[in-house]
C-alpha cells in the first residue's frame, strides 16, 4: 500500500523567507502519481500540483516550485519569497495506477509571520 | 469552472442520528470519493465508487457507513449512527475516466459534521 510521509508537523516563518516543505512516499507501483494541495483557514483543499512518475523535471510556477527525485522517493515543495498568504496546512498526496484513490501525508502547517 | 459541490456545509446532529452527506460531482466525471480529516489531522481515504459500485474502502468504511448515487447527479454518504468520533470535515472528491495524471481530482468544499 502507498504511504506519505510529511515529517514537519509545523513550520514557521518570517516574511520573505524560502521554506520548504519535504514530501517522502512509499509505493510499490512503477506508475504512481504525486499532488500537493493546500488547506488554508477557510477548510477547503486547494490543489497545486500534479506529477506523475515518469515525469522528474522540476517545476516552478510563480514563488512556488517543486523537486521531484525518484532516487530518494521525494517531492518536496518550495515558496520563494513566503508571504502571510501562504499561511495554511500543506497535504503531500499520492496515488497508484493499481488503486482507485489518493493517499495524504498528515500534512504540514506553515504559518509565515509578518 | 466545474465545481464539485457539497451540501449542506455544516450539520449539527445528535449522537445516534442518521445523516446524510451530499455531493454533486463534476458531470461528466465517473469516479467519486469520500474523504474524512478529523479536526487538526490528516485527510483520510474512506471510499471510491465507478461504475455504480464501491471500487475500494478502507478499514474507517465500516458497516455504518454507506455511498450511494441515487438519480446519476448526487452522490451521498450516510452515517447510520452517528457517534462522537465521527464529528469531521467530510470531503467528496470527483474525476473522469483515464488517467489520474492527466485529469487528477477536483475536491468539493466540504461538510464539516459536528455530533453532540
Amino acid at each position: 500500500a502507498q504511504k506519505v510521509t510529511q515529517a514537519q508537523t509545523e513550520i514557521s516563518v518570517v516574511e520573505k523567507e524560502d521554506v520548504t516543505l519535504d514530501c517522502v512516499y512509499e509505493t510499490r507501483d512503477t506508475t504512481y502519481y504525486l499532488f500537493w494541495y493546500k488547506q488554508p483557514p477557510s477548510g477547503e483543499l486547494v490543489f497545486l500540483i500534479r506529477r506523475n512518475s515518469f515525469d522528474e523535471q522540476n517545476e516552478i510556477s510563480g514563488r512556488y516550485s517543486w523537486n521531484f527525485q525518484k532516487s530518494t522517493s521525494s517531492f518536496n515543495f518550495t515558496i520563494t519569497a513566503s508571504q502571510v498568504v501562504d499561511s495554511a496546512v500543506y497535504f503531500c498526496a499520492l496515488s497508484e495506477v493499481n488503486n482507485n484513490d489518493m493517499r495524504f501525508g498528515a500534512g504540514t502547517r506553515l504559518t509565515v509571520k509578518p | 469552472e466545474p465545481e464539485v459541490t457539497q451540501t449542506p456545509s455544516h450539520q449539527v446532529t445528535q449522537m445516534g442520528q442518521e445523516v446524510i452527506l451530499r455531493c454533486v460531482p463534476i458531470s461528466n466525471h465517473l469516479y467519486f470519493y469520500w474523504y474524512r480529516q478529523i479536526l487538526g489531522q490528516k485527510v483520510e481515504f474512506l471510499v471510491s465508487f465507478y461504475n455504480n459500485e464501491i471500487s475500494e474502502k478502507s478499514e474507517i468504511f465500516d458497516d455504518q457507513f454507506s455511498v450511494e448515487r441515487p438519480d446519476g447527479s448526487n452522490f451521498t454518504l450516510k452515517i447510520r449512527s452517528t457517534k462522537l468520533e465521527d464529528s469531521a470535515m467530510y470531503f467528496c472528491a470527483s474525476r473522469p475516466p483515464g488517467q489520474v495524471a492527466n485529469y487528477g481530482y477536483t475536491f468539493g468544499s466540504g461538510t464539516r459534521l459536528t455530533v453532540v
